[in-house]
């Protein structure tokens, strides 16, 4: 079975451009999951959705970040526009039934530089 | 809120040996579950361990087991017969917070 599939792997793009992530979740999983890590905060959730509705996204940095699920198969996390301090490994992840009591699926990350 | 606290941002131990992680955390729920996830230097996170706070009996999972103290809010990771490949970031989210983990190195 494919599990969360994250693109791109790596994102190098300048200050003051737009950055979309992707994400698509593991089919059948009803709660999908947008982390950030970095060395200085550790691994952060910014947002989780639920049947594609968001739930909490008090993580969410600021205005320049927003995230979106169209479907139960898609997300995206959007930052506009990007600033250096927005470098970090982006992961999503995905699980099935309540999140705080199954196992989170994570993708490999989307490694995102902005000069 | 939840939070966790692993008090130990670095470890390292000598393949063969034993090593425990150690992981407090704190929430306001009564019914929950914790896990252990192990990130390896390829970045991709997995799972080690599960255990449910309504089981008194700790979790084991081959060389991992853990030391579950609901009262004091500890979940701490055993891992017995250390391996190259254990070499890995840890992290023990209750609910799901993360934080920085613990950054193991298993030495040959």
């Amino acid at each position: 079975d494919a599990g969360v599939i994250q693109s791109p792997r790596h994102e190098v793009t300048e200050m003051g451009q737009e950055v979309t992530l992707r994400c698509k979740p593991i089919s059948g999983h009803d709660y999908l999951f947008w982390y950030r890590q970095t060395m200085m905060r550790g691994l952060e959730l910014l947002i989780y959705f639920n049947n594609n509705v968001p739930i909490d996204d008090s993580g969410m940095p600021e205005d320049r970040f927003s995230a979106k699920m169209p479907n139960a198969s898609f997300s995206t996390l959007k930052i506009q526009p990007s600033e250096p301090r927005d470098s970090a490994v982006y992961f999503c992840a995905s699980s099935k039934g309540q999140g705080h009591t199954g196992e989170l699926f994570f993708g490999e990350g989307s490694r995102l530089t902005v000069l | 809120a939840q939070t966790v606290t692993q008090s130990q941002p670095e470890m390292s131990v000598q393949e063969a040996e034993t090593v425990t992680l150690s992981c407090t955390y704190d929430t306001s729920e009564n019914n929950y579950y914790l896990f252990w996830y192990k990130q390896p230097p390829s970045r991709q996170m997995i799972l080690v361990i599960r255990q449910e706070a309504y089981k008194q009996q700790n979790a084991t999972e081959n060389r991992f087991s853990v030391n579950f103290q609901k009262a004091a809010k500890s979940f701490s990771l055993k891992i017995s017969d250390s391996q190259l490949g254990d070499t890995a970031m840890y992290f023990c989210p209750p609910k799901l917070v993360f934080g920085k983990g613990t950054k193991l190195t298993v030495n040959p």
